[in-house]
C-alpha cells in the first residue's frame, strides 16, 4: 500500500505487506529528516532519522528514502504487524546558530488489517 | 528511568482560568520543548528551551508563557485560556548537542477550555 503525502491521511495496508508512507517536505536546506510514530494515546516516538546527504537509510523492518531533487521523503515499513498501526509524522530540520529547527508534517494514519 | 513526565494528563478549564503545565526530564537533556497537536495541524512548536537559562517563542507563542525552571524542568503557562487553546500539548526534550536529532515525548495532555 502507498499514500501519496499530505493528501491521502490513511494508509490501509494487510498484515504482512509492506508499507510505504510519503511525505513531501518544503525546505530544501533541511539538514535532518526524521520519522516519528504516535500510537493513540501516547507522545511521538522516534523511528528513523536520515540526513541530507544520504539518500536511504535502513533500520529494523524500516527503510527511509530521500529524493532531494523532488523535495519527497517516505518511510517503507516490512512485513507490517498489526503494532505498526498508528499515526506517521515526518520532520525535517534545520540547524542555525547552534539551534536545530524541527518542522513537522500533519501524519500519515497507518492501519494494519489483520 | 521515567524519560519525559508531564502533569496533568487531562484538564478542562474555564475560559479566563489560568494554569500551568508542568514537564520534567531525567535525561540530562539540554533542550526542551513544548508543541501543541491539533486535528489535521500536526505538531507545532509553542516556545522552546535550547539549554538551561533560555527560552525562545516558536510557532505559536500566544498567550503562552514558558519558565526553564532548571536543566530538568520546563513549564508552560497559560494566563488567561481561551477556547482557542484546547489542544493536546507535549513536552520534548532533547541531547541538544551534535547531529541527534531523536526528540523523547511525554505522554501528552488534554486540554479543554469550556
Amino acid at each position: 500500500g502507498e499514500s501519496v503525502g499530505l493528501h491521502l491521511p490513511t494508509l490501509s495496508v494487510q498484515e504482512g505487506d509492506n508499507s510505504i508512507i510519503n511525505c513531501a517536505y518544503s525546505n530544501s536546506a533541511s539538514d535532518y529528516f526524521i520519522w516519528y510514530k504516535q500510537e493513540s494515546g501516547k507522545g511521538p516516538q522516534f523511528i528513523i532519522d536520515i540526513r541530507s546527504n544520504m539518500d536511504k537509510r535502513q533500520g529494523q523492518r524500516v527503510t527511509v528514502l530521500l529524493n532531494k531533487t523532488v523535495k519527497h521523503l517516505s518511510l517503507q515499513i516490512a512485513a507490517t504487524q498489526p503494532g505498526d498501526s498508528a499515526v506517521y509524522f515526518c520532520a525535517e530540520t534545520l540547524t542555525s546558530g547552534g539551534y536545530q529547527k524541527v518542522t513537522f508534517g500533519i501524519g500519515t494514519k497507518l492501519q494494519v488489517i489483520p | 528511568n521515567a524519560g519525559v513526565t508531564q502533569t496533568p494528563k487531562f484538564q478542562v478549564l474555564k475560559t479566563g482560568q489560568s494554569m500551568t503545565l508542568q514537564c520534567a526530564q531525567d535525561m540530562n537533556h539540554n533542550s526542551m520543548y513544548w508543541y501543541r497537536q491539533d486535528p489535521g495541524m500536526g505538531l507545532r512548536l509553542i516556545y522552546y528551551s535550547a539549554s538551561e537559562g533560555t527560552t525562545d517563542k516558536g510557532e505559536v507563542p500566544n498567550g503562552y508563557n514558558v519558565s526553564r525552571l532548571n536543566k530538568r524542568e520546563f513549564s508552560l503557562r497559560l494566563e488567561s485560556a481561551a477556547p482557542s487553546q484546547t489542544s493536546v500539548y507535549f513536552c520534548a526534550s532533547r541531547t541538544g548537542t551534535g547531529g541527534n536529532t531523536e526528540a523523547f515525548f511525554g505522554q501528552g495532555t488534554r486540554l479543554t477550555v469550556v
